[in-house]
């Protein structure tokens, strides 16, 4: 079945301490993204890659990082989490950077 | 001014009703164009692309203007399975990438 996987689905963690939301896709999309979604600010790109090995920034990078070591898993780090990137997250792949699927999605709590 | 804009509703339909819905984006570069379906607390899911000729996919029609650039969902003979909120999609060139930026969601409840 054609799919994009993230875990965990639910994760509550405090301020300051690493954490890594992985993500994976079975489709050989070329294009994988990463979005928060918050109330009244709908859904907004943090980071997005191309292909393996390129990545770049969307619209809110701050405080995240990525990587693409090999084409099906792009994983979304968050080195220091704070409290203001309590959200919903979704990861999505395409074949090019129209159409997505998006994964089941990701509630993180920061406290 | 967002990119792309909808009305956050809700939008509270009987059973049966037709209900429309509008999408304005600010970018006249703008190139592809979706609706996307969003139930709560899930993940969105393609409704459907929307073609600048317009397009329909049994109770849903989709169109596009151009001109006045917004785009728009018409949903004939409502069910209660509709219930959900609609993401209309737009891409545009932004510094040498397409960006698919989502609007905010049109929460739709059909009431029995």
């Amino acid at each position: 079945e054609a799919q994009v996987t993230q875990n965990p689905r639910y994760l509550i963690t405090v301020t300051g301490k690493k954490l890594t939301v992985t993500c994976s896709q079975n489709m050989n999309h070329e294009y994988m993204s990463w979005y928060r979604q918050d109330p009244g600010l709908g859904l907004r790109q943090i980071y997005y890659s191309m292909n393996v090995e390129v990545t770049d920034k969307g619209d809110v990078p701050e405080g995240y990082k990525v990587s693409r070591k090999e084409k099906r898993n792009f994983p979304l780090i968050l080195e220091s989490p704070s409290p203001n990137q309590t959200s919903l997250y979704f990861c999505a792949s395409s074949l090019t950077s129209g159409r997505k699927f998006f994964g089941p999605g990701t509630r993180l709590t920061v406290l | 001014r967002k990119e792309v804009e909808q009305d956050p509703g809700p939008f509270n339909v009987p059973e049966g009703a037709t209900v429309a819905f509008n999408c304005t984006y600010s970018n006249s570069a703008s190139q592809s164009f979706f609706w996307y379906r969003q139930d709560c607390r899930k993940e969105p899911k393609l409704l459907m692309s929307v073609y600048s000729s317009g397009n329909e996919d049994g109770r849903f029609t989709a169109q596009l203007n151009r001109a006045s650039q917004y785009i728009s969902l018409l949903i004939r003979d409502s069910k209660l399975s509709d219930s959900a909120t609609y993401l209309c999609a737009v891409t545009f060139m932004d510094t040498g990438r397409r960006a698919l930026t989502f609007g905010s969601g049109t929460r739709l409840q059909v009431q029995p």
